[in-house]
């Protein structure tokens, strides 16, 4: 079975230039996270949808950035315009159901750099 | 607020010593708790995990215990492989529906044989 998939695994833009990072969730999950980790913060919780609705966006940095789920099947992160310090690997993942003890499904990663 | 802090790392060990990887864990309401590990190039995978006081998880060889009364989920494994080089992460989500997972910041755990 397909696991979550992302896209492009890496992206080398430079500083100014518009990103969008791309997600399909595993068939039949309801829930999509999107996280970004760099060696500095770990791991933080962009935002997240139940059922293709944005449930908390909190941790999304500033207006650059927008993330959209138009169905359950795809989303998006998108960065405009990109800033050096948006370096970093970006992961979607999803989870059957909304239940708080459920897994979560990671993607393999989009590794962003910004000149 | 809700929080994760684990042990700063790296953690270097030989092949077969025993490993423990302290987690403490802060949270508002009743929280579940996650072990997560990931491989060099990879996405995180669930290692084990325990959603309720005392509960112990396991998983190829791996074990943590819910330790209310300490705040703790604390990683252990009593003979260490050199495969099992990775980084770890201790997570929590809080007992409220639709909730997202909140991570600690990993501890690296390297394995020479």
């Amino acid at each position: 079975d397909a696991g979550v998939i992302q896209s492009p695994r890496h992206e080398v833009t430079e500083m100014g230039q518009e990103v969008t990072l791309r997600c399909k969730p595993i068939s039949g999950h309801n829930s999509l996270f999107w996280y970004r980790q760099t060696m500095m913060r770990g791991l933080e919780l962009l935002i997240y949808f139940n059922n293709n609705v944005p449930i908390d966006d909190s941790g999304m940095p500033e207006d650059r950035f927008s993330a959209k789920m138009p169905n359950a099947s795809f989303s998006t992160l998108k960065i405009q315009p990109s800033e050096p310090r948006d370096s970093a690997v970006y992961f979607c993942a999803s989870r059957l159901g909304t239940t708080f003890t459920g897994e979560l499904f990671f993607g393999e990663g989009s590794r962003l750099t910004v000149l | 607020g809700n929080s994760v802090t684990q042990m700063e790392g790296p953690v270097t060990l030989s092949e077969e010593a025993f490993l423990t990887i302290n987690c403490t864990y802060t949270a508002t309401g009743y929280p579940s708790l996650f072990w997560y590990v990931q491989y060099p190039g990879e996405g995180l995978q669930l290692l084990l995990k325990a959603t309720k006081a005392d509960d112990k998880g396991s998983n190829k060889g791996f074990e943590a215990t819910y330790r209310k009364e300490t705040t703790s989920f604390h990683l252990e494994k009593g003979s260490v492989q050199v495969s099992d080089s990775a980084v770890y992460f201790c997570a929590l989500t809080v007992n409220q529906a639709g909730t997202a997972l909140i991570f600690g910041k990993g501890t690296t755990l390297s394995v020479s044989s």
